[in-house]
């Protein structure tokens, strides 16, 4: 079975560039998580949907970052615009429940000059 | 508050040599699910276990072995007989909440980075 899917692996723009990190969550999971991973901060968690529905994005950092699933096989990431500081790894993971375990994508890694 | 510590920064050991990474965890419920998470150099988080806080029985596979103990909120990961391959970063991680928009959060420490060394 695949697992978590996120597109692209590595992404580089410039400050000012509306960027999209794209994810595909496992194949019948109900949830679906998307977190930032940066030396400063650690894993923090953005949003997440239930049933792609929005349950909590209290740790979306600020009005530039917005986060849909249109449907249950794609979610996407948007930051626009997008700025220096928001350089991360983004990952992306999806669970069957809220108590089991949530299996990662590879990240995306965002460089933003 | 949810917390989770991971009071070692880094360790290195030597291949061969036992190695206890340590978790302190702080949530005010009395359910809950605790997590280990490996992360190699190649970037992607790999799960490793679950534990629910009605089961404080240890567990093993293989060379990894996890010890549970809700009286001093631990949760420590013990690899046996380190491998160059165990090399990574470990993450623990609290899952709380019965309830609310808090159900599905997962809490990471600060993960402890493991060099074994040859």
């Amino acid at each position: 079975d695949a697992g978590v899917i996120q597109s692209p692996r590595h992404e580089v723009t410039e400050m000012g560039q509306e960027v999209t990190l794209r994810c595909k969550p496992i194949s019948g999971h109900d949830y679906l998580f998307w977190y930032r991973q940066t030396m400063m901060r650690g894993l923090e968690l953005l949003i997440y949907f239930n049933n792609n529905v929005p349950i909590d994005d209290s740790g979306m950092p600020e009005d530039r970052f917005s986060a849909k699933m249109p449907n249950a096989s794609f979610s996407t990431l948007k930051i626009q615009p997008s700025e220096p500081r928001d350089s991360a790894v983004y990952f992306c993971a999806s669970s069957t429940g809220s108590y089991n375990e949530q299996f990662f994508g590879p990240g995306t890694r965002l460089t933003v000059l | 508050a949810q917390k989770v510590t991971q009071a070692q920064t880094e360790i290195s050991v030597v291949e061969k040599e036992d190695v206890t990474l340590d978790c302190v965890y702080e949530t005010r419920d009395t359910t809950y699910y605790l997590f280990w998470y490996k992360q190699p150099p190649s970037g992607e988080l790999v799960f490793l276990i679950r534990r629910n806080s009605f089961d404080e029985q240890n567990e093993i596979s293989g060379r990894y072995s996890w010890n549970f103990q809700k009286s001093t909120s631990s949760f420590n990961f013990t690899i046996t007989a380190s491998q160059v391959v165990d090399s990574a970063v470990y993450f623990c991680a609290l899952r709380w909440g019965a309830g609310g928009t808090s159900y599905g959060k997962l809490t990471f420490g600060q993960g402890t980075i493991l060099t074994v060394h040859p």
